[in-house]
């Protein structure tokens, strides 16, 4: 089915380790973001990419590694993870950037650091 | 720094009730939009509004711009049961970078 998936839906992991949430487009949209939601907080940008091969900061980029070698795809690695970084992530595309077209979010991967 | 601040944060009330949600900020912006959340889903679109004072409606769902781009307003009329969820305001601050409300969580009772 055409859409942006995440994987896993749900993950719990340990203070420490590396861990990578998934995201995969097939409307071969351009632009592909990376968010956050905590309550209190609304949705946070971590990373975002317009292409593949090009990435950029959000606001809350600390401790997290972002790679789009493929259009399609945009994983999201914390490469040693805090209890801080227990959130829901989510994933988003926009076929030309948010100047000129929608944002559309995948239905999130809930992640816990125990 | 660019914030918007939702009002109110959590709000019940019965069906066929009249509702407005808020979202205002200090900070201009080109656009403002309005998302709705389900729980265990993704935000979904509902409205862009781009025009200073610009009006939108959605069936029972009426959109307004504040004059000066820094405000905007969600009026919901004769609220039903499939209005709950959580309604996210979202401001265009320039580039690749949306500065979201913290959201403001309706219930509707039957």
């Amino acid at each position: 089915d055409a859409g942006i998936t995440q994987s896993p839906r749900y993950k719990i992991t340990e203070t420490g380790r590396q861990v990578t949430l998934m995201c995969h487009q097939t409307w071969s949209h351009s632009y592909m973001f990376w968010y956050r939601q905590d309550l209190g907080h609304g949705l946070r940008l971590i990373y975002y990419s317009a292409a593949a091969d090009i990435t950029d900061k959000g606001e809350v980029p600390d401790g997290y590694v972002v790679s789009r070698s493929k259009t399609e795809n945009f994983p999201l690695t914390l490469e040693s993870a805090t209890r801080s970084q227990t959130s829901v992530y989510f994933c988003a595309s926009s076929g030309r950037g948010l100047n000129n077209s929608p944002l559309h979010f995948g239905n999130g991967t809930r992640l816990t650091v125990t | 720094t660019q914030l918007l601040e939702q009002s109110p944060q959590f709000l019940s009330i019965q069906e066929g009730e009249n509702l407005t949600v808020y979202c205002n900020s200090s900070s201009v912006f080109s656009s403002l939009q309005w998302y709705r959340q389900e729980p265990g889903e993704g935000p979904v679109l509902l409205v862009t509004v781009v025009t200073g004072g610009e009006v939108k409606k959605l069936k029972r769902l009426t959109f307004q711009f504040g004059d000066a781009r820094k405000d905007s307003s969600l009026h919901i009329t004769a609220a039903q049961p499939g209005d709950t969820g959580l309604y996210l305001c979202a401001g265009h601050g320039g580039a690749q970078k949306l500065v979201f409300g913290q959201g403001t969580r309706l219930t509707i009772n039957p």
